[in-house]
């Protein structure tokens, strides 16, 4: 138990649904990340966020949406995902700045259909 | 392209062996992370690692950053069925706490 939960931690959605991942954390932490894991593939950072406001965005498509109301909560809104968009999605927080640990939370499996 | 090189990308290891795992960066590191996966689960901290010729250990693992800081090595002392898993190391190469990782290296342990 790292202190990062990930809910789902599993989802298939088809193509044409809108599903939400949520991430929250109560370690104090102020920057939160979402990253993707694929197979095959290394880890690939999506967004970040440092003290609600995001600092980041690996040109991620537009049909991945994030939301961070609060330094606790991150959520990945989907919508109209492609099924090359199966994957293992991790989210992590730290605190900000260089040298932080990051904790993550023990990822949502996503399969689009 | 690649920043992160892993090698090897996957290890089985007699139990009770010992066994190295590298990671190379082409830039200078601020920082470089260890982490273990379980298949399809979230990453578990091992270390990290930021002065050149830094070297930690925790129980039967032990970690090296050169002096260049652009490889670290992970070493495991006689290997446990608990040590399998995928490893895999991030970097922050540029001092503003954005992890990015390399493939990973599986490791197996056979009895």
């Amino acid at each position: 138990e790292t202190g990062v939960t990930q809910t789902p931690r599993h989802l298939v959605m088809g193509m044409t649904n809108k599903k939400s991942l949520k991430c929250e954390q109560h370690l104090g932490h102020n920057a939160m990340y979402w990253y993707k894991q694929s197979a095959k593939k290394p880890l690939e950072l999506m967004f970040v966020y440092n003290f609600k406001e995001q600092t980041e965005n690996n040109s991620v498509p537009s049909r991945f949406s994030p939301e961070c109301p609060n330094s606790s909560h991150l959520f990945l809104h989907l919508h109209t995902l492609q099924p090359e968009d199966s994957a293992l999605y991790l989210c992590a927080s730290s605190q900000a700045g260089p040298g932080a640990e990051a904790f993550f939370g023990q990822g949502t499996r996503l399969t689009v259909v | 392209s690649q920043e992160l090189e892993q090698s090897p990308q996957s290890l089985i290891v007699q139990e009770g062996k010992n066994l190295t795992i590298n990671c190379t960066s082409s830039k200078t590191l601020y920082g470089l992370y260890w982490y273990k996966q379980k298949y399809g689960e979230g990453l578990i901290f091992l270390m990290m690692l930021q002065k050149g010729g830094e070297e930690k250990s925790h129980e039967k693992i032990t970690a090296k950053l050169d002096e260049k800081k652009q490889q670290s090595s992970l070493h495991i002392t006689a290997s446990q069925p608990s040590h399998a898993g995928i490893y895999l190391c991030g970097a922050d190469k540029a001092g503003n706490e954005k992890l990015t990782f390399g493939t990973g290296t599986r490791l197996t342990i056979i009895p």
